[in-house]
């Protein structure tokens, strides 16, 4: 099994462009998550997805964020403007039946 | 919803000790508590988790333990080797409606272990 797998690794962008991250989940897991990781405020939970309908988006900061699911195998988390406050390290993870949450390598994001 | 509180935030011991981290829960209702390694420049990974029908759990030289009464549980690595050396989370479900827990996580530890 590959994981989850995220594009970018890594994405440097200017102040006020669009961003858009994208995530595959672990093939038969039905629940995703997005986080958000940051020194000051650690592993904050942006959305999340069960069998690709948004559950809770009440970690989403602003009306920039969006985040869709079109299908059981894509995800994207998009950021419009963006701005230096954004620069973080973007985590996907997936769950299946169970518990177990399995994340991504992550999206280092840098808005300069 | 849930609040988790880990500490410390840093750790350093060394090779051959243990090393202990904690964590409290607000929630209740939680019943199933993981704790993540991360490496530098990688995604946290589950190491080991315990859910709350039990008080202990070990894995090797990973052991969880959990006092629900209390709300809290902790990590022992026992033997501790270099390359424990990472940022270690713990996490708690958060439940809302249609029982699809999310995890809401500690602020993480960072631990050193000295050669």
């Amino acid at each position: 099994d590959a994981g989850v797998i995220q594009s970018p690794r890594h994405e440097v962008t200017e102040m006020g462009q669009e961003v858009t991250l994208r995530c595959k989940p672990i093939s038969g897991h039905n629940s995703l998550f997005w986080y958000r990781q940051t020194m000051m405020r650690g592993l904050e939970l942006l959305i999340y997805f069960n069998n690709n309908v948004p559950i809770d988006d009440s970690g989403m900061p602003e009306d920039r964020f969006s985040a869709k699911m079109p299908n059981a195998s894509f995800s994207t988390l998009k950021i419009q403007p963006s701005e230096p406050r954004d620069s973080a390290v973007y985590f996907c993870a997936s769950r299946g039946a169970g518990e177990k949450l399995f994340f991504g390598s992550g999206t280092q994001l840098s808005v300069l | 919803g849930e609040n988790v509180e880990q500490h410390p935030s840093t750790l350093s011991v060394q090779e051959g000790d243990s090393a202990v981290i904690k964590c409290t829960y607000s929630d209740s209702a939680s019943n199933y508590f993981p704790w993540y390694k991360q490496e530098l420049g990688k995604g946290p990974q589950l190491i080991i988790d315990i859910r709350s029908n039990v008080g202990e759990k070990k894995d090797q030289r990973i052991a969880v333990t959990l006092n629900k009464t209390a709300k809290h549980f902790s990590l022992h690595i026992t033997e501790t080797q270099p390359e424990d050396s990472a940022v270690y989370f713990c996490a708690a479900p958060s439940w809302g409606s249609g029982n699809t827990g999310k995890l809401i996580f500690g602020q993480g530890t960072t631990l050193q272990v000295k050669p």
